[in-house]
Parts: structure tokens; sequence; C-alpha cells
């Protein structure tokens, strides 16, 4: 079963546009998600987190939103540029059955190209 | 430059030899984890590891061993390679004490590995 799960494999968005990638999630137990960013023939690289006390998390272009009703949440590029596109991992946590490892749970991922 | 060393980038091995992936980190960080990354599966937890001679299985450890005789070190074992295990496989390492920033996870850029 797939507890993180991003349905859209693919995204494609003009240069300067706003990207908004989704994922959703089913346990309610995670209260931290992060997106990593990962470019071919590289190891994943931090992006964005949030911890589930808020609903909203800003660092420059990226934005982290998260629904926690809903169980869903979302990252924000604007303007988007061509060096953002990557493949974009959601990922999440549950501190409290994880404890002392931090084990993190991924999506899929989605691939985004940005056009010039 | 703090960093996860993967020492192959690329292997071809044969179907059923016994195959090393080694992972190292220079962060003195106690977690350590193998992920392995496959087109629409997203990353999956084959093992991870929290302390040296501790190890923890995750979601997907059929076929896999660990080894962390060392705090630096994390070596996956597959016992018989099988085409199957063709993937690309990724190490990660964390520190409990950064989970109010992002995890601290840090990832290897990668093991493409080919069984044949």
């Amino acid at each position: 079963d797939q507890q993180v799960k991003q349905n859209s494999p693919s995204l494609s968005v003009q240069e300067g546009r706003i990207s908004i990638l989704n994922c959703d999630y089913t346990n309610s137990m995670f209260d931290y998600f992060l997106w990593y960013k990962k470019y071919p023939a590289e190891g994943p690289t931090f992006l964005i987190s949030i911890s589930s006390i808020k609903d909203k998390n800003e660092d420059g272009r990226f934005t982290v939103f998260l629904n926690k009703s809903a169980k869903h949440l979302s990252l924000h590029i604007v303007p988007s540029q061509p060096g953002d596109s990557a493949v974009y991992f959601c990922a999440a946590s549950a501190a409290k059955r994880s404890g002392n490892t931090g084990k993190l749970i991924f999506g899929q991922g989605t691939t985004l190209q940005v056009k010039p | 430059d703090v960093k996860v060393t993967q020492s192959s980038r690329y292997l071809v091995k044969r179907t059923g030899e016994k195959v090393f992936l080694e992972c190292v980190q220079d962060m003195d960080h106690e977690n350590m984890f193998w992920y392995r990354q496959d087109p629409g599966l997203g990353l999956r937890l084959i093992y991870f590891s929290y302390d040296v001679k501790m190890k923890e299985k995750g979601d997907i450890p059929e076929g896999y061993s660990v080894s962390r005789e060392k705090k630096e070190r994390f070596s996956l074992i597959l016992e018989s390679a099988s085409t199957n295990q063709t993937s690309m496989y990724l190490c990660a390492s964390s520190s409990p004490g950064q989970r109010d920033l992002n995890y601290g996870y840090t990832f290897g850029s990668g093991t493409r590995l080919t069984v044949v």
C-alpha cells in the first residue's frame, strides 16, 4: 500500500508560469513533510519542508501548502525556470512512530519539465 | 563539504552473483538508509540502520541484506542477484538531532545496477 502518492507522473509548464506539484498521503500519523528534487545521475536534494502544525511554508520561489483534513500537500514554484526541470519527490514521516530513525516514506515522484 | 559517497556509479553483474554496494558518510550521522528508485514506484526503503551493528527491514528487504560494522559505512548486499534487482540504488544518512530542520537526509549520487 502506497502511503504517499504522487498521482501525476509528469508535468510540463512554460518558463515564468506557476508549477504545482501535488501529493496525497493516507497515514494520519505523518507529522512532517518534505519535498526533494532529483536530477538525473544525482541523488535527491532537500528542497523544502513543513510541519503538521503549519499549513504553509515559503522559501523564495518555493511554497509548500498542507491541508491536513484532506491529507494533501502541494508544492508551488513561482516563477518556474528551466533549471527547475527535475523529478520531485514528496516524503513524509511520523516522528512518534519512527522515533530516532527519522525514516521517510517517499512518493512515486513527478517529472517536471519547464519549457523556455 | 559533507557528503555521502557510493563506491560505484554504474555496475553490471550477472544473475546469481553476490553483489556488494558500499556507502560511506563523513557527517558522523547515526542513521543510514538504502533505497531503490524505479520508474513509477519512487523511492522504496530496503533497509536502514540507526546505530552500528543495528539494522531494520524497510518495505522491500527480500533478496537483500546489510552490514554496518562502522558508523560511517553501510553496505547493501544482494545475496544472489536477479534481473528484477536492476535498479538505481540510493544511500542516505541522517542525524536524529536534525528533525526540526529537514531530517538531515543527505543522499549519495546513486549506483545504477544492471543485472544480466
